[in-house]
């Protein structure tokens, strides 16, 4: 079965500083990754996509995420973090059995300190 | 355009009554989601459907758990003698076959406290 991990509860950075969240995958073939954004008493809102291709893909808000086979990584980046980047953000990859359901990580806290 | 919207935003019930819990998908998406996040649970997926029919219902959690959707648009998940463990927030997603990705469109949720 699909699934990702997300390793760390809480993500504590200072203002301007660069932001990293990281998430690791196991999948069998080529994966389709995910991150989501959840900002508190809302829905989950969509950031970013890999499917193929280039391994660095730019997202909304100034997300970036790295897509690396090797270490079945892909971890999301942004080079300067905002206080308004404080939410929770979760990793998915999506089932490619027919249903195209979505298997998220545990979800990180991210917290931007001013 | 208008995302997906989801109704009611809150909703408290006693143990034991049944809810209905409401998702209306953007416009043209043929695929339609729906999730559970809680605390202890993380998100879980619940049921699929593709057009009005629901391929995949492995994610429900019991018989007490039911949905339908109608013209391939709205959506209803009913929750039959509600116990204290369905408290959660109920998430819908809908998304186009026209996207390569897949990528899902989330709603904002019904947060559903049984009491």
């Amino acid at each position: 079965a699909q699934s990702v991990a997300q390793p760390e509860d809480q993500v504590n950075v200072a203002e301007g500083n660069p932001l990293t969240v990281k998430c690791t995958y196991s999948v069998s073939g080529n994966p389709y990754l995910f991150w989501y954004v959840q900002y508190p008493n809302r829905g989950l809102q969509f950031l970013l996509k890999y499917i193929t291709g280039d391994n660095l893909v730019k997202g909304s808000y100034g997300f970036e995420a790295e897509f690396n086979k090797s270490q079945t990584s892909f971890h999301l980046k942004k080079p300067s973090a905002l206080v308004s980047d404080s939410a929770l953000y979760f990793c998915a990859v999506r089932d490619m059995g027919g249903n195209n359901r979505l298997a998220f990580g545990k979800g990180n806290q991210v917290v931007v300190i001013p | 355009g208008a995302g997906v919207s989801q109704s009611p935003s809150n909703k408290v019930t006693e143990k034991g009554k049944d809810v209905e819990l409401r998702c209306d998908p953007i416009s043209g998406h043929t695929a339609l989601y729906w999730y559970r996040q809680s605390l202890g649970q993380g998100l879980e997926f619940l049921i699929y459907f593709q057009g009005n029919s629901a391929p995949d219902k492995s994610g429900l959690p019991s018989d007490r758990f039911s949905a339908e959707r109608t013209g391939g648009s709205v959506s209803t998940l009913t929750i039959q003698r509600t116990q204290q463990e369905d408290s959660a927030v109920y998430l819908c997603a809908s998304s186009s076959q026209l996207s390569g990705g897949g990528e899902q469109y989330f709603g904002p949720g019904t947060r559903l406290t049984v009491t």
